[in-house]
C-alpha cells in the first residue's frame, strides 16, 4: 500500500525566509512518480511538480526547489525567499507508474499549513 | 484556471437526498478523477474514469456513483446523504490513463443538513 506523510501539520514564517516542506513516501513499486499541489485559501488545488522515480535530480522553478532522495524515500519541497502569496496548504502525493492496477490514482499526505506573515 | 469545471459550486442539502456533481474536463484530457476532502479524512481518491471506462476504484460508498460520457464529462451521484458526506468533491483531468499531472477544478462544496 502506498503511504504519504507530512509530519509538519503547519509552519509559520516572517516574509522573506526559507522554509522546507518535508515529504516521506512509502511504496513497494520500483517505479511512480511523486507531486506537489498548493491549496490557497481560494480553495482549489494547483499543480506544482510531478517528478519520476528514475530521476533524482533536484529542480528549481523561480523561488521553489525540489529535494529528492530515493535513499530516505523523501521529496520536501523549500520556498525561498517566501512571500505573503506563498501561504497556502501544501499537499504531497504519490501515483504508480505504467503498469500498476491504481491507474492515475494519487494517495496524498495530510497536507502542511504554511502562513507567512508580512 | 486549471480549464476543468465542476457545478454547482456549492450545494446545501438535507440527509437522505441525492445529488448529482459534474465535471467538465479540459480540452484534450480523457481521464478523468474524483476526489473527496473533508478534516478528518484529509484528500481522499474515490473514483477514475479513462475514455468513458471506469480504471480505478478507492474507498468509495456504495451510495456513490460516477460516470464519464461519450463527450468526456463526469458525474458524480451521491445518494441517501448523510451528514457525514458533506465535503469538499474535486474533479481532476489528465491527459492519459497514468501518472499524469492533474488539473483539479475549483471544487463543489456539499453541506448535508
Amino acid at each position: 500500500a502506498q503511504k504519504v506523510t507530512q509530519a509538519q501539520t503547519e509552519i509559520s514564517v516572517v516574509e522573506k525566509e526559507d522554509v522546507t516542506l518535508d515529504c516521506v513516501y512509502e511504496t513497494r513499486d520500483t517505479t511512480y512518480y511523486l507531486f506537489w499541489y498548493k491549496q490557497p485559501p481560494s480553495g482549489e488545488l494547483v499543480f506544482l511538480i510531478r517528478r519520476n522515480s528514475f530521476d533524482e535530480q533536484n529542480e528549481i522553478s523561480g523561488r521553489y526547489s525540489w529535494n529528492f532522495q530515493k535513499s530516505t524515500s523523501s521529496f520536501n519541497f523549500t520556498i525561498t525567499a517566501s512571500q505573503v502569496v506563498d501561504s497556502a496548504v501544501y499537499f504531497c502525493a504519490l501515483s504508480e507508474a505504467w503498469g500498476g492496477t491504481s491507474y492515475g490514482k494519487l494517495t496524498f499526505g495530510q497536507g502542511t499549513i504554511l502562513t507567512v506573515h508580512p | 484556471d486549471s480549464g476543468v469545471t465542476q457545478t454547482p459550486k456549492h450545494l446545501i442539502t438535507a440527509t437522505g437526498q441525492r445529488v448529482t456533481l459534474r465535471c467538465s474536463p479540459r480540452s484534450g484530457d480523457l481521464s478523468v478523477y474524483w476526489y473527496q476532502q473533508s478534516l478528518d479524512q484529509g484528500l481522499q481518491f474515490l473514483i477514475q474514469y479513462y475514455n468513458g471506462e471506469e480504471r480505478a476504484k478507492g474507498n468509495i460508498l456504495e451510495r456513490f456513483s460516477a460516470q464519464q460520457f461519450p463527450d468526456l464529462h463526469s458525474e458524480l451521484n451521491l445518494s441517501s446523504l448523510e451528514l457525514g458526506d458533506s465535503a469538499l468533491y474535486f474533479c481532476a483531468s489528465s491527459v492519459g490513463v497514468y501518472s499524469h499531472e492533474q488539473y483539479f477544478g475549483p471544487g463543489t462544496r456539499l453541506t448535508v443538513t
